[in-house]
């Protein structure tokens, strides 16, 4: 519904290397949320942004660091991948009440 | 600390039946939104309905309305004459906090099985 896109939508690396996770919407939302999703947890918050460079911590923020340069694209960086962090990765937008996911990122660690 | 619990890890349903999904939730705050997700195995998370904390009446949108018993803490999604296409998993989430930012709490989810 926000026209949210994420790229890559499949990525495998190895441990330790950096992966930088892309989200990037068309509705000109202030709002913008990372969350993974892993078995028995539902999906938890990563990192939010609410505004441009303005970001804020979630749950699960450890190991993550985000960047928002442009209202319309939110970065979710892995600084040095490991194999706890293979999981699903989707970024949301909130309009008005609501908040509309885009359609995940696989992220398989090595 | 808020929280949401699903507590049904599975769910089966006969085709045209009605079927209803726990969610309940601990909030201290006044101000809490709720929301109900679907997830199908293709993977994307489709939104189905919300209920604000200070809305009277339950909300409803097309086959699926949300039961919602404010004194009980209760959330329960109802999903009437299910189909094969709502065969997914679902999930409870919440809304709330200070600063109006937005951030959800989700439950663990309920698979939901429609037989035919």
């Amino acid at each position: 519904d926000a026209g949210i896109t994420q790229s890559p939508r499949h990525k495998v690396t190895e441990t330790g290397t950096p992966v930088t996770l892309r989200c990037h919407q068309t509705e000109n939302h202030r709002y913008m949320y990372w969350y993974r999703q892993d078995p028995g947890h539902g999906l938890r918050l990563i990192h939010y942004s609410y505004g441009v460079k303005d970001t804020d911590k979630g749950e699960v923020s450890d190991g993550y660091s985000v960047s928002r340069s442009k209202t319309e694209d939110f970065l979710l960086t892995l600084e040095s991948a490991t194999s706890s962090q293979t999981s699903v990765y989707f970024c949301a937008t909130l309009n008005t009440d609501t908040q509309y996911f885009g359609p995940g990122t696989r992220l398989t660690v090595l | 600390a808020q929280k949401i619990t699903q507590t049904q890890p599975g769910m089966f349903v006969q085709e045209k039946e009605a079927v209803t999904l726990d969610c309940t939730y601990d909030t201290s705050d006044q101000s809490y939104g709720l929301f109900w997700y679907k997830q199908p195995s293709s993977g994307e998370m489709i939104f189905l309905i919300y209920q604000g904390s200070y809305d009277e009446q339950n909300a409803t949108e097309g086959r699926y309305s949300l039961n919602f018993q404010k004194a009980r803490k209760s959330a329960n999604l109802v999903i009437s004459a299910s189909q094969l296409g709502d065969s997914a998993m679902y999930f409870c989430a919440m809304r709330g906090g200070s600063g109006n930012t937005g951030k959800l709490i989700f439950g663990q989810g309920t698979t939901l099985q429609v037989k035919p």
